[in-house]
């Protein structure tokens, strides 16, 4: 059971968008910027997402993050092929003292 | 640009020490934090811990008990030992650089925990 919770699965067609959700509470996501992760099949989590809404040099405009209260939200436009991976969101948790993640969505590309 | 790698005997047996060491390159390990993260298979991320570069370091409540970090600055390298494993120990441990976000992040390296 993972602290932040986001949907298991999602999917989109090509050319699509897609928004993939991550809820938390004031410990973690209310108080705290959250980052994004994608993890592309076998391969380590890389940086998506940082400070909420903030690309890392190399992300294409297709992703962006935005946040309202205890939630935050990936949005994927112009769904690709090679966009199929795991999505994770992440932040820290000062009730817990620790860094905390969703569980993860799965992207599937039809 | 800074790259990350982890080292380490990938099998360990149940009730002895996992060690692992990440291997920082193209920047300095001084000045920035440094985490440990793992993940079994088909699962989600679990933070381990994270050292600072002189030393300090936070540790997952959950683990506490059984992790030590520590760092070389000599060698640019930062290292995690895991006592007591357990089956429930394996996963692919990933090392990254962490301020408040995880970024890089290393290729990952699986430990298996077995007799």
């Amino acid at each position: 059971q993972s602290v932040l919770t986001q949907p298991p699965s999602v999917s989109a067609a090509p050319g699509q968008k897609v928004t993939i959700t991550c809820s938390g509470n004031s410990s973690n996501i209310g108080n705290h910027d959250v980052s994004w992760y994608q993890q592309l099949p076998q391969t380590a989590p890389k940086l998506l997402i940082y400070d909420n809404n903030k690309r890392p040099s190399g992300i294409p405009d297709r992703f962006s993050g935005s946040k309202s209260g205890t939630s935050v939200t990936l949005g994927i436009t112009g769904l690709q092929t090679g966009d199929e991976a795991d999505y994770y969101c992440g932040t820290w948790d000062s009730s817990l003292s620790r860094w905390v993640f969703g569980g993860g969505t799965k992207l599937t590309v039809l | 640009q800074v790259q990350l790698q982890e080292s380490g005997p990938g099998l360990v047996k149940p009730s002895e020490t996992l060690s692992l060491t990440c291997t920082v390159s193209g920047g300095p390990i001084s000045g920035h934090y440094w985490s440990w993260i793992r993940q079994p298979a088909g699962k989600g991320l679990e933070w381990i811990g994270r050292i600072y570069s002189r030393g300090d370091t936070n540790y997952n409540p959950s683990l506490k008990s059984r992790v030590t970090m520590s760092v070389d600055t000599s060698k640019n390298q930062f290292s995690l030992k895991l006592t007591f494993v357990t089956a429930a120990d394996t996963a692919v441990y990933y090392c990254a650089r962490v301020g408040f976000w995880f970024d890089p992040w290393g290729q990952g390296t699986l430990v298996t925990v077995s007799s």
